[in-house]
C-alpha cells in the first residue's frame, strides 16, 4: 500500500539550514513533491523531483532522493522566519489519476 | 493565472444540515481533485475528475458525499446530513492532466459542524 511518513516537528535558528525528511513506500512513484502550508491557507507547491533523479536544486531549496531506501529530503538553506510553516512531502504514483499521497507534515519552527 | 478559488472560506453548520462547497480551478486545467484535511494530518484524497467525468472516488467518500463537475469547469462538493466528524478543511486542486502536471491547491473551505 501507499504510505508516506515524516517527522512531526523541527526547530532551527534563523540563518541555519533546515533538513526535513520523508520516507515513502510505493516504489512505482514517478514524482515526489514538497508543499508548504501556512496557517489557515492551502498548499503551496515548492518543488518536485522525478524518480530517476538524485538531486534537484532550486535557489535555497535542495531535494535529495535515495530511491533504494525510498527516502526524500528537503534542505532549506539560510532558513528565515518566513519559512515557518508545515511542510508536506507527497508521492505521485503511476497510473492515470496522478493523485498525490501526502505525509502527515513536518512543522518547521524558525527561532529568531 | 488566477489560481484555484474555493468558496466559502469558512462554513459553520449544525449537525444534520446539508452543505455545498464550490471550487473554480485554473481555467486551462482539465483535472480537478478534492481532498480533506483534518487537524494535524496531511490531506487525504477524496475524488478526482477529468473534465466532467468523475473517474475515481476514495473509500472515505461515504454515501452522504457527492461531487459534481457538470460542464468540466467548476466543481461542487455536497455533504448531506452533516456529522461532527465531517469537520475538516476541504481542499480543491487542479492540474493540466499531463504526466507530472503538479497539483495546484486552493485555500480550502473550513467546515465546522456543531
Amino acid at each position: 500500500g501507499e504510505d508516506v511518513e515524516q517527522s512531526l516537528f523541527l526547530s532551527v535558528r534563523e540563518g541555519d539550514s533546515s533538513v526535513i525528511n520523508c520516507t515513502y513506500t510505493d516504489s512505482s512513484s514517478t514524482y515526489l513533491y514538497w508543499y508548504k502550508q501556512e496557517p489557515g491557507a492551502g498548499l503551496q507547491l515548492l518543488t518536485y523531483i522525478f524518480s530517476n533523479m538524485d538531486m534537484k536544486q532550486d535557489q535555497r531549496l535542495t531535494v535529495l532522493l535515495n530511491k533504494k531506501d525510498k527516502h526524500l529530503s528537503l534542505r532549506i538553506a539560510d532558513t528565515q522566519t518566513g519559512d515557518s510553516a508545515i511542510y508536506f512531502c507527497a508521492e505521485m504514483g503511476g497510473g492515470a489519476t496522478n493523485k498525490l499521497i501526502f505525509g502527515t507534515g513536518t512543522l518547521l519552527a524558525v527561532q529568531p | 493565472d488566477t489560481g484555484v478559488s474555493q468558496d466559502p472560506r469558512h462554513k459553520i453548520t449544525k449537525r444534520g444540515q446539508n452543505v455545498t462547497f464550490r471550487c473554480d480551478p485554473i481555467s486551462e486545467h482539465n483535472r480537478l481533485y478534492w481532498y480533506r484535511q483534518t487537524l494535524g494530518q496531511g490531506p487525504e484524497f477524496l475524488t478526482y475528475f477529468q473534465n466532467e467525468a468523475q473517474l475515481e472516488k476514495s473509500r472515505l467518500l461515504s454515501d452522504r458525499f457527492s461531487a459534481e463537475r457538470p460542464k468540466g469547469s467548476f466543481s461542487t462538493l455536497e455533504i448531506q446530513r452533516t456529522e461532527q466528524g465531517d469537520s475538516a478543511m476541504y481542499l480543491c486542486a487542479s492540474s493540466r492532466g499531463q504526466e507530472n502536471s503538479p497539483l495546484h491547491f486552493g485555500n480550502g473551505t473550513r467546515l465546522t459542524v456543531t
